[in-house]
């Protein structure tokens, strides 16, 4: 089956760090743009971050910048979102999805991960 | 303030036929860039749609189509039926943020 896989949602304190990670099975993540897509509880969905298929380029929301980092390993067929000084609102399911371009459509998506902030 | 526009809700009895607007702006709908509709059952995934505007991916009823115009889009439903309740959002690609953007999603309650 195709999937993707997604791990390591947690709950964690503001001002801590969490490293997601989302596992291709089926599929070869080399060949497509990769992206996070959160959607906070009862709330609408959020573009993260993109990464391109050598990890040549790579995007970020505004109130992610400089804080998150999105890495792929397409030797472990993986995608990874480094989070760091994490704030309430980064409260979310995160989904990783596949795109064929960074402009394009999300094709397959994982089923989440929560990420919970708070003291 | 999601940067596309829908409305927060729309309902329809069985059978019959609703639309969900989404309202860009001349830096992502009306800049050419293709829109894209998912639907999101609840406490699932969200789900591919529509792609490039008017494409159904294998799998997806023809009872769904999109459309688009200048700086909005369409997602239209025909012959509503009960599993099709859920919430559905746009998607496209901003060229002032250089990533994508969604609406803010709408709930569709078959009646």
């Amino acid at each position: 089956e195709v999937q993707l896989v997604e791990s390591g949602g947690n709950l964690v304190q503001p001002g801590g760090s969490l490293r997601l990670s989302c596992a291709g099975s089926g599929i070869r993540l080399s060949s497509y743009w990769m992206s996070w897509v959160r959607q906070a509880p009862g709330k609408g969905l959020e573009w993260v971050a993109s990464i391109k298929q050598d990890g040549s380029e790579k995007y970020y929301v505004d109130s992610v910048k400089g804080r998150f980092t999105i890495s792929r390993d397409n030797a472990k067929n993986s995608l990874n979102l480094q989070m760091n000084s994490l704030r309430v609102d980064d409260t979310a399911v995160y989904y990783c999805a596949t795109q064929y371009g960074s402009a394009t459509y999300y094709v397959l998506w994982g089923q989440g991960t929560l990420v919970t902030v708070s003291s | 303030q999601s940067v596309l526009t829908q409305p927060p809700s729309v309902s329809g009895a069985p059978g019959q036929r609703v639309t969900i607007s989404c309202t860009g702006s001349t830096s992502n709908i009306g800049a050419h860039y293709d829109v894209h509709w998912y639907q999101q059952l609840p406490g699932t995934a969200p789900k591919l749609l529509i792609y490039g505007n008017t494409n159904r991916p294998a799998g997806v009823p023809d009872r769904f189509s999109g459309s688009k115009s200048g700086t909005s889009a369409s997602l239209a439903i025909t012959g509503l039926q009960a599993e099709d309740e859920a919430t559905y959002y746009c998607q496209s690609y901003d060229s002032s943020l250089s990533g994508s953007v969604f609406g803010g999603g709408t709930k569709l309650t078959v009646l």
